[in-house]
């Protein structure tokens, strides 16, 4: 069955560093999206992705975030000056339709020190 | 604003009783509502959904949910626990009418005892 895939399951990062964090959507899906989940909180949508632009962000998705679809199958999100405030866990997630199912990755784990 | 509350933190269930996680939302349009599951240290996986139609929905594990309108509820249900069962469940909510982005619960501890 196919899945999304998410790269790297962890990462540390110094404060200020830029990161990247990529994932691999279902392979005809067409809209994705990124979540994050900060520990012991709810689940925050931060962007969604169609047509190689964004259709919605939402206010954590500010300037020192972006996202890519580099190529076919890869999609990224970016943080440019990692904040302590941004470790948390981050999902990604693809759907085949706006209205479908979305179906999310395992969550890269971010912790910056 | 659009909502979502799942008032428990924490449902003890023993095993082979029936349980219930409640779910109840606020949107002003009409809304898809889904519940996701998340096993420890795993991410989030797709339980059930309801967009239209039929008031119960069936999904993955034996688990159900219930649509009612006029309680904006969405409670899952399995008529048998199993130890198996024991996870972290998040109901959350779309806007069908206005946006992309997917509004979620708390989240609650489900745990069910042998």
């Amino acid at each position: 069955e196919p899945e999304v895939t998410q790269t790297p399951s962890h990462q540390v990062t110094q404060m200020g560093q830029e990161v990247i964090l990529r994932c691999v959507p279902i392979s005809n899906h067409l809209y994705f999206y990124w979540y994050r989940q900060i520990l012991g909180q709810k689940v925050e949508f931060l962007v969604s992705f169609y047509n190689n632009e964004i259709s919605e962000k939402s206010e954590i998705f500010d300037d020192q975030f972006s996202v890519e679809r580099p190529d076919g199958s890869n999609f990224t999100l970016k943080i440019r000056s990692t904040k302590l405030e941004d470790s948390a866990m981050y999902f990604c997630a693809s759907s085949l339709l706006l209205q479908e199912t979305q179906y999310f990755g395992p969550g890269t784990r971010l912790l910056v020190l | 604003a659009q909502s979502v509350a799942q008032p428990e933190d924490q449902v003890n269930v023993a095993e082979g009783n029936p349980l219930t996680v409640k779910c109840t939302y606020s949107v002003s349009g009409n809304p898809y509502l889904f519940w996701y599951v998340q096993y420890p240290n795993r991410g989030l996986q797709f339980l059930l959904k309801y967009i239209t139609g039929d008031n119960l929905v069936k999904g993955s594990y034996g688990f159900e949910a219930e649509f009612n309108k006029s309680q904006t509820s969405f409670h899952l249900k399995k008529p048998s626990a199993l130890v198996s069962d024991s996870a972290l469940y998040f109901c959350a909510v779309r806007d069908m009418d206005s946006n992309y982005q997917l509004i979620w619960g708390a989240g609650t501890k489900l745990i069910i005892k042998p």
